[in-house]
This record gives C-alpha cells, sequence and structure tokens, in this order.
C-alpha cells in the first residue's frame, strides 16, 4: 500500500500565487520528511526538507509545514514562477535507509 | 564533478533477454539505491546499499538483482525481462541517509 499519501494529483497556480502540495502518513517510524523537485526527462533534486522536531522550515520561497500529531505535512511554493513548473514529490523515512515518495504532484504556473 | 551517473540512458528490450543497468558516484557516499518510476505511482524502491558488499530489498526487488563491490559502483541486473518491468529507472545515492538523495538522470526502459 501507499506509505505516504499525497495530494492533489495536478495544480494549476497562477504566477503570483501560492502552490500548496499535501502529503499524509502512518507509520509514526518516519523522522525525515524531504521534497524533491523533478523536471521532465531529469532525475528528482532535493529541494527542502524538515525532521518532526519542528513545525516549519522555510528556504526562500519554499515552505514545509509540518504536523505530527495529524502525521501530514505540506510544501507551500509562495510568489510561484513559471519556473517552478515540476513534479513535486514528497517522501518520508524512518531512520534514512529508506525513502517512501509520495506518488507526485504536476504543478504548472501561469504566467 | 559527476555526481551520479547512469547508463544507458535509453534501451529497449525484448521479452526473456537480460541486461544490467550501470550506476557509478563519484561522492564517496556509502548509500546507494535503486528506484523505479512509474506513471501516477511515484518511485519505488528496488534495492539499496549501505555500503561495499551489503545489499538490501526494498519494496519490488522481483525479477532483479543487485551487486556493491565498491563505494562508486551499484549495477542493477534484469534477468529474464518481462513488460511489467518497462519503467524509468533511477539510481541514487546519500552520505548518511538523511542528507537526502542525490539521483542521477536515469534509464528509461521499455521490454517489448
Amino acid at each position: 500500500q501507499q506509505q505516504v499519501k499525497q495530494s492533489p494529483q495536478s495544480l494549476i497556480v497562477q504566477k503570483g500565487g501560492i502552490s500548496i502540495i499535501n502529503c499524509a502518513y502512518e507509520n509514526t517510524a518516519f523522522d525525515y520528511f524531504p521534497w524533491y523537485q523533478q523536471f521532465p526527462g531529469k532525475g528528482p533534486a532535493l529541494l527542502i526538507a524538515i525532521r518532526p522536531d519542528v513545525s516549519e522550515k522555510k528556504e526562500g520561497r519554499f515552505t514545509i509545514s509540518f504536523n505530527k500529531s495529524a502525521k501530514q505535512f505540506s510544501l507551500h511554493i509562495m510568489d510561484s514562477q513559471p519556473g517552478d513548473s515540476a513534479t513535486y514529490f514528497c517522501a518520508a523515512s524512518p531512520a534514512g535507509n529508506q525513502f517512501y515518495f509520495g506518488t507526485g504532484t504536476s504543478l504548472t504556473v501561469i504566467p | 564533478n559527476a555526481g551520479v551517473t547512469q547508463t544507458p540512458k535509453f534501451r529497449i528490450l525484448k521479452i526473456g533477454q537480460s541486461m544490467t543497468l550501470q550506476c557509478t558516484q563519484d561522492m564517496n557516499h556509502n548509500y546507494m539505491y535503486w528506484y523505479r518510476q512509474d506513471p501516477g505511482m511515484g518511485l519505488k524502491l528496488i534495492y539499496y546499499s549501505v555500503g561495499a558488499g551489503i545489499t538490501d530489498k526494498g519494496e519490488v526487488p522481483n525479477g532483479y538483482n543487485v551487486s556493491r563491490s565498491t563505494t562508486e559502483d551499484f549495477p542493477l541486473r534484469l534477468e529474464l525481462a518481462a513488460p511489467s518491468q518497462t519503467s524509468v529507472y533511477f539510481c541514487a545515492s546519500s552520505q548518511t541517509g538523511f542528507n537526502g538523495y542525490t539521483f542521477g538522470s536515469g534509464t528509461r526502459l521499455t521490454v517489448v
């Protein structure tokens, strides 16, 4: 079964808007939650990651919000740009040995 | 600095054929992984290795084999290729697992 559930499957946002992608998990052993960005024909690239001891992490226009009690985490892209158009994957790992990926969100930012 | 290099980039196999997907990293990372990516399914872990001589199964290991004789190389072997193995295969590496992965650019495999 899917260890990490990601939504929405696709997202269209106007330039300058906020893109929000959500993920949920059940396994309480997960303790590292990265987000990856993938452009067509390329491998995924690490975007930002969070550990469960903090509720939010911000890097530039990208923010992860983490709700440990709800077992949910989300990626917020502020001031979305056409160059942000890509597929985004959330992931989760117990102890860093294996990562379980969400099914991906295809983001399109319209100029 | 090449990072993670995968070869070939594309390959078409006939049912029943075998092949090896090559993966090399030059970052002296201990951890290496093989994932497959299917449309709408995300990435699924096939095999991983935490160091030379050590390998372990991931979520979807059936039909595949790996070896890790050196820190740099982690080849993935497909025996008796089946249409269900049509996918994009990604190799990745990391130093500790918690630093996140560095992915290769992928191998697109079609089995006909």
